[in-house]
């Protein structure tokens, strides 16, 4: 079966510096790989996405994930932080390109500070 | 444009009620989820349906009952039965199994928040 942790429940960056969510996943088979963002009630957004084309992976608001097989690890990152990037973030793994069977890890706030 | 609709929004409920939490997608989508959220827990499985007429209990199904009759409609009954209803719900669709171009990911509504009073 698929899992996923996510180091840290609580991050803070001040603005402008660099974003690094952590995010690693064990699964027996290649995986899809997510990360969607989720602001107060509001539903999960997508960020971005692996389906084991290109290792690098940019996805929506300047996020980008690198996947790294040897590492289990698709850490995301944004070089610059904003004030509208303080969110709650998911990474989330499947093994198959329909949507089932879908692990999410417990999830990453993200504060940003002026 | 396609998307998921979940009303209402905001429900409360007396204990001992059932509700039913409503959840509609345009987006031709095989397969769809329920989805309960705690703060601190993240998301956990309640149910989900591959396919009109067929639906399976996912990870935390007691207290809940669902039906989909519909392709496009999925709603979800939380029972007096269910001990700790208050939660932020929500759905989700995905293509499903028989869709040919599908890269994996879940489409989410909105979200209904439930507070029992």
């Amino acid at each position: 079966a698929q899992s996923v942790t996510q180091l840290g429940s609580h991050v803070s960056v001040s603005e402008g510096a660099l974003v690094l969510l952590r995010c690693n996943y064990s699964s027996s088979v290649p995986p899809y790989l997510f990360w969607y963002v989720q602001y107060p009630n509001q539903g999960l957004q997508l960020l971005l996405k692996y389906t084991s084309a290109a290792t690098l992976v940019k996805g929506i608001n300047g996020f980008e994930a690198e996947f790294k097989k040897s590492e289990t690890s698709f850490h995301l990152t944004k070089p610059s932080a904003h004030m509208s990037d303080a969110a709650e973030y998911f990474c989330a793994v499947t093994i198959n390109n329909y949507g089932q069977n879908f692990v999410f890890g417990p999830g990453t706030r993200l504060s940003v500070l002026p | 444009d396609g998307g998921i609709t979940q009303s209402p929004k905001y429900l409360f409920r007396k204990e001992g009620q059932n509700v039913t939490l409503s959840c509609e997608q345009n987006l031709n989508h095989d397969a769809m989820y329920w989805y309960r959220q705690d703060p601190g827990q993240g998301l956990r499985l309640i149910y989900y349906s591959q396919i009109v007429n067929d639906f399976q209990k996912g990870d935390i199904a007691e207290g809940y009952s669902v039906s989909r009759e519909k392709k496009e409609s999925f709603p979800l009954t939380v029972t007096s039965a269910q001990k700790n209803p208050t939660a932020f719900y929500l759905c989700a669709s995905s293509i499903g199994w028989r869709g040919r171009r599908g890269t994996g990911e879940l489409f989410f509504g909105e979200g209904s928040r439930l507070t029992v009073l």
